[in-house]
């Protein structure tokens, strides 16, 4: 089956840097990887997704690169926020259709 | 409420309690899944139902045992459960099984069993 490694677990930043968050993924018929927003006490909520068969998707602040011959995937952010904090979970779906997640990257800007 | 709901929010249950969880969407959603979610560890898949048929059972205990009446309700019905299945439990939908496009999860059950 699918095996999903985040890194790092924790990271901490000062508003305005960038963060870069990677995750690993073993199973190389994975074609769909999303990045999920968990603030404290609330529920994952989808913030930018990539195919297969794009290499670089953006979206304002937030874009994620996926690299599929070294089947690695990386959430960038750009100017930080304090409401950035949270924790970003990614996930692959693989040959079954199936999500599998990483274990999640707790986030702190520190204004 | 819009979206996907889940009621109790909080529940707290003694081993030999018999409980059930329930989520409901109202997305018009095709798949349903049930997610368990510890301290420290990543989100566990437990079930997953499409079209009301179950399609994946994650090598789940039977101690918990799901429920998909129609497209639209999930229950988790949970018997003799241990301290350790003390957990935030998720339940989302999908338009459809598979790679089509985002989870919307509902807001969670946060369950401690004593």
């Amino acid at each position: 089956g699918e095996n999903v490694e985040q890194h790092p677990s924790t990271l901490s930043v000062q508003e305005g840097d960038s963060a870069v968050i990677k995750c690993t993924y073993s199973d190389s018929a994975s074609n769909y990887f999303p990045w999920y927003k968990q603030e404290l006490g609330k529920r994952p909520q989808l913030i930018i997704d990539i195919r297969s068969n794009v290499g670089e998707k953006k979206d304002q602040r937030i874009a994620v690169t996926l690299n599929k011959t070294a089947k690695h995937f990386s959430l960038h952010i750009t100017e930080t926020q304090p409401e950035d904090s949270a924790v970003y979970f990614c996930a692959a779906y693989g040959g079954s259709y199936i999500p599998t997640f990483g274990r999640g990257t707790s986030l702190i800007v520190h204004p | 409420e819009t979206g996907v709901t889940q009621t109790p929010r909080h529940l707290v249950m003694g081993m030999t309690n018999k409980k059930s969880l329930k989520c409901e969407q109202h997305l018009g959603h095709n798949a349903m899944y049930w997610y368990k979610q510890s301290a420290k560890k990543p989100l566990e898949l437990m079930f997953v139902y499409s079209l009301e048929e179950r399609v994946e059972n994650n090598s789940v205990p039977s101690r918990f045992s799901p429920e998909c009446p129609n497209s639209s309700h999930l229950f988790l019905h949970l018997h003799t459960l241990q301290p350790e299945d003390s957990a935030l439990y998720l339940c989302a939908s999908s338009q459809d099984r598979g790679a089509q496009g985002e989870q919307y999860f509902g807001p969670g059950t946060r369950l401690t069993v004593t």
